[in-house]
C-alpha cells in the first residue's frame, strides 16, 4: 500500500523551513527518503530503521515515531538547491527487498 | 557511492516495436534490482522485483509478458517493453540495492530511460 504525503506540494522563500510528512496505515519495516529533479533518478538522502529515531543530513532531517507509521522530513534554511520532489518510500518487511515509494511532495524554493 | 548505470537515457520507437532497456551496477554485486515506471508528475510505481537467476516478481497489473525481465547475471537487469503502444510511453528507472559493505540497505537508482512510443 502507497504511503501518502502531505503536503502535495509546496513554495518556499529561501531561508525558510518546511516539514513534509508520510503516513502509512501500517507499521513499516523502515522508511527512505528521496529527492527527485526533473529528468533526473531520484537521490538517496537518508534510511530510518528504528520507531523514535532522528536523523541529520546538513540542513535536512528526518524523524520516525514510535509506532513506524509515519515519518517526518524537516528542511531548514532552505536553498534553491532543494527544489524538487521528494519521495518517502519504505520495505513492505524485513527481508522482502520490495520498494514502494510515497506519492511524493513537490518543492520550489525561490528566491 | 555504488553506481547504478541505465542504458539508453531516451529511446523513441515506433508503435508494435520491442525495446530493450539495461540496467547495471558497475561496482557492487545486485541479487536484486527493481524496476520502477513514472508518469509524468507522479511517483515511482513499483513494477516488478528482478531476481538473479530466477524469475521476476511482477506487481498486481503489470503484465509479464509484455515487460520483460532477464538478470542473468549479478551485475545486469534487463527490461524488455515487447510490442510497445504509445501508453507505453514513459520514464522507467531501475534501482539495486546493496546487501553489503558501506551503505547497505541503500538503493541505487540507474539515471533513468525516457520513452516515447510513436
Amino acid at each position: 500500500q502507497q504511503p501518502v504525503q502531505s503536503p502535495q506540494a509546496v513554495i518556499l522563500r529561501e531561508g525558510e523551513d518546511a516539514v513534509i510528512n508520510c503516513s502509512s496505515s501500517k507499521a513499516l519495516y523502515s522508511v527512505h527518503w528521496y529527492r527527485q529533479k526533473h529528468g533526473e533518478a531520484p537521490v538517496f538522502l537518508m534510511i530510518l530503521l528504528k520507531g523514535g529515531e532522528q536523523k541529520g543530513h546538513e540542513k535536512i532531517s528526518a524523524s520516525f515515531n514510535e509506532k513506524k507509521q509515519q515519518s517526518s522530513l524537516y528542511l531548514t534554511a532552505s536553498q534553491l538547491s532543494y527544489s524538487g520532489t521528494y519521495f518517502c518510500g519504505t520495505e513492505s518487511g524485513s527481508g522482502t527487498y520490495k520498494y514502494i515509494f510515497g506519492t511524493g511532495t513537490r518543492l520550489k524554493v525561490l528566491a | 557511492g555504488a553506481v547504478v548505470s541505465q542504458h539508453p537515457s531516451w529511446v523513441i520507437c515506433k508503435s508494435g516495436t520491442s525495446v530493450k532497456i539495461e540496467c547495471r551496477s558497475l561496482d557492487f554485486q545486485a541479487t536484486t534490482m527493481f524496476w520502477y515506471r513514472q508518469f509524468p508528475k507522479q511517483s515511482l510505481m513499483l513494477m516488478a522485483t528482478s531476481n538473479e537467476g530466477s524469475k521476476a516478481t511482477y506487481e498486481q497489473g503489470v503484465e509479464k509478458d509484455k515487460f520483460l525481465i532477464n538478470h542473468a547475471s549479478l551485475t545486469l537487469s534487463t527490461l524488455t517493453v515487447t510490442s510497445a503502444h504509445p501508453e507505453d510511453s514513459s520514464f522507467y528507472i531501475c534501482s539495486a540495492r546493496k546487501t553489503s559493505g558501506s551503505n547497505t540497505g541503500e538503493l541505487f537508482f540507474g539515471e533513468g530511460s525516457r520513452l516515447t512510443v510513436l
